[in-house]
């Protein structure tokens, strides 16, 4: 079966726009996160969907950043004002939630957001 | 709540050396420990884990982990480094209990180079 995927793989943008990244997440799979990975710096926690639950939003950074979760498959993370510092690659990940309760993430391969 | 430390942002070896990459955590709970690698340009795949059964844990690649309690760390070995384990490494740490997916804290990283 497919992995996770996202798209755009690469998005360059201006300050001040907005911008959508999306994420299809594992078939089957409840739970979703994303991240982001800044250069040379680890993965920060953005957000996480679990089946209908409201979501975590404890890692966002601010209110510029949103993530909706729809029919409880594919998510979009949408940022809007970008700025510079939000050049980042957008990491998503799913997993299930049931049985294996030590939750292995499966990641996709990143959307790579330039503002310029 | 859950932290991991990775000593170390960038460790370099020689081809045919052992792989030492450091990782320590803390938890309030029995923990799940994970190491993911990030090969270039690509997204995180889990290398191993360890879900509370045996303390030496073996992955793919060759690569090994040991869950010491008494020191609180998770450390990542490898007896003979190849030129194709040049990648960024990533301990994570999940609490350990739940019945459903909760989100996994990550370290900073890792990147690990192999000289020739």
């Amino acid at each position: 079966g497919a992995g996770v995927s996202q798209s755009p793989s690469n998005k360059v943008t201006e300050k001040g726009k907005d911008v959508e990244l999306r994420c299809d997440p594992i078939s089957g799979h409840t739970a979703l996160y994303w991240y982001r990975q800044s250069l040379g710096q680890g993965l920060e926690f953005l957000i996480y969907f679990q089946g209908n639950s409201a979501p975590d939003k404890s890692g966002l950074p601010s209110d510029r950043f949103s993530a909706e979760r729809t029919g409880g498959s594919v998510s979009t993370l949408t940022i809007q004002r970008t700025q510079q510092e939000d050049s980042a690659v957008y990491l998503c990940a799913s997993s299930t939630s049931t049985g294996t309760i030590y939750n292995e993430q499966f990641f996709g391969p990143g959307t790579r957001l330039t503002v310029l | 709540a859950q932290s991991v430390t990775q000593l170390g942002s960038h460790v370099s070896v020689s081809e045919g050396a052992l792989v030492l990459l450091r990782c320590n955590y803390s938890s309030s709970v029995p923990p799940y420990l994970f190491w993911y690698v990030q090969y270039p340009n690509q997204g995180l795949q889990l290398l191993l884990k360890y879900t509370s059964a045996a303390t030496l844990v073996k992955g793919i690649n060759g690569f090994e982990a040991e869950f010491k309690k008494s020191e609180t760390s998770f450390h990542l070995t490898k007896p003979s480094a190849h030129m194709s384990d040049a990648a960024e490494y990533f301990c994570a740490v999940s609490p350990s209990g739940y019945s459903s997916a909760s989100k996994i804290i990550f370290g900073s990283g890792t990147r690990l180079s192999i000289r020739p």
